[in-house]
């Protein structure tokens, strides 16, 4: 069964710091992965998706994201944090077959200390 | 702004009660998506319509349905409703050709009493 999995719950760094949040999945086939972000009383918004091709993908607000096949992984990174990316990070993934579906991670809340 | 506009933002009833959450997707967008997002389950995939068609259906409960109207706007019916349906639900649309670029409206946060 196809899943998502973000170890920390919580993050802080400080403002100016490089950050990096963690996603694994589990999925048989070629996944299509994804990193939004949920700021206070906000829907989701897309920062960056990979489908294929190069493994380093960039996004909206400097971040970017690189997937490892061999880890099953899909990180999120930053090189400098700013105070305004304090929110809560899902990753997901898409499935093709059944229908198109998501599945997300428990999300990581990152708090950004000045 | 993503475009997708929800509402009501908040909705408080009691246990037993049916409610309809409303979702106007994207202008352009064919696609609309319900997700359930609780403490306890986290973000849930519902169930997505295509075109006035249901396209595909995640974790839905038996007591909850969707549709989608000609003009493409969607309605999320609640029913028989639960303290643990309390979540906030958002509605997403697609890019049309392209599932997986969805864009997430602003939610309703219902609260069963």
């Amino acid at each position: 069964a196809q899943s998502v999995t973000q170890p920390d719950i919580h993050i802080t760094v400080s403002e100016g710091a490089s950050l990096e949040l963690r996603c694994n999945y589990s999925y048989g086939a070629t996944p299509y992965l994804f990193w939004y972000v949920q700021s206070p009383g906000q829907g989701l918004q897309l920062l960056l998706k990979y489908f294929s091709g190069d493994t380093l993908v960039q996004g909206i607000k400097g971040f970017e994201a690189e997937f490892k096949r061999s880890q099953s992984s899909f990180n999120l990174r930053k090189p400098s944090v700013h105070w305004s990316d304090a929110a809560e990070y899902f990753c997901a993934v898409g499935t093709l077959g059944a229908g198109n579906q998501f599945y997300f991670g428990t999300g990581t809340s990152l708090t950004v200390i000045p | 702004d993503s475009g997708v506009t929800q509402t009501p933002k908040h909705l408080i009833t009691a246990t037993g009660q049916r409610v309809t959450l409303r979702c106007s997707p994207r202008s352009g967008d064919l696609s609309v998506y319900w997700y359930q997002q609780s403490l306890d389950q986290g973000l849930q995939f519902l169930i997505q319509y295509y075109n006035g068609e249901e396209r595909a259906k995640g974790n839905i409960l038996e007591r909850f349905s969707a549709q989608q109207f000609p003009d493409l706007h969607s309605e999320l019916n609640l029913s028989s409703l639960e303290l643990g349906d309390s979540a906030l639900y958002f509605c997403a649309s697609s890019v049309v050709g392209n599932p997986y670029e969805q864009y997430f409206g602003p939610g309703t946060r219902l609260t069963v009493t």
